[in-house]
């Protein structure tokens, strides 16, 4: 596609439920990242791959999160057992190969846990 | 945790005027960008500044940076109604083997009136 697809856009789900979050990447890109961002703030790295290989996973908040990405492509998010706290708005971006490039989000998924 | 603090948080002005934002930061980097995000909206890229560069323009914008101070400023010349948005500074560390993720500021918040 033109550019990540996010999915689903919005969630809802009720505590002690999981959820996976899908992202998309640019067709091409290497590295994909996920970020959650809390109202009012600035995105919050949670981890990245470079293809499959998951390179980076120090901002997950804890073991209830978990991504994959093992095809080199398209990426889940689990949340397991969520909380309220977990309630965010999740972002995936991707990039090209390489160092020193710009990262090209997703338009998110708006989780909310009740 | 973030490491850049975008400054102001807020920011209103008359359309037709420049905007200033500035963005500390801690560690040495390799890059910094600029984001902007609408209401509702994904984030979009806006410039990318690297390490060994004191200035850089695209379009309306210019960009600078400081690495002595650890400080960069994104400067928005003739503001329009469509700038109104939230503004992210985002700084990029590479570690061995590949991109690693950027940290977020918490953002500026700007407000062009008409």
């Amino acid at each position: 596609g033109a550019g990540v697809s996010q999915s689903p856009r919005y969630k809802v789900t009720k505590r002690g439920q999981d959820v996976a979050l899908r992202c998309d990447p640019i067709s091409g890109h290497v590295s994909l990242y996920w970020y959650r961002q809390a109202l009012g703030q600035g995105p919050e790295f949670l981890t990245y791959f470079n293809y499959e290989a998951q390179q980076d996973k120090s901002g997950l908040p804890n073991d209830r999160f978990s991504a994959e990405r093992p095809e080199g492509s398209i990426s889940t998010l689990t949340i397991q057992r969520t909380e309220q706290r977990d309630s965010a708005m999740y972002r995936c971006a991707s990039s090209p190969p390489g160092q020193g490039w710009e990262a090209f989000f997703g338009q998110g998924t708006r989780l909310t846990v009740v | 945790s973030q490491q850049g603090e975008e400054d102001p948080q807020a920011l209103s002005i008359q359309e037709g005027e420049n905007a200033t934002m500035n963005c500390s930061y801690k560690t040495s980097i390799n890059n910094l960008q600029w984001y902007r995000q609408n209401s509702g909206r994904g984030l979009v890229h806006l410039i990318l500044i690297r390490s060994n560069e004191r200035e850089k323009h695209s379009g309306r914008l210019r960009v600078t940076l400081d690495t002595s101070k650890k400080s960069s400023s994104l400067l928005i010349t003739a503001s329009r109604a469509a700038d109104t948005a939230s503004y992210f500074c985002a700084t990029a560390v590479y570690g061995g083997g590949g991109a690693d993720g950027l940290t977020f500021g918490k953002g500026t918040h700007l407000i062009i009136q008409p």
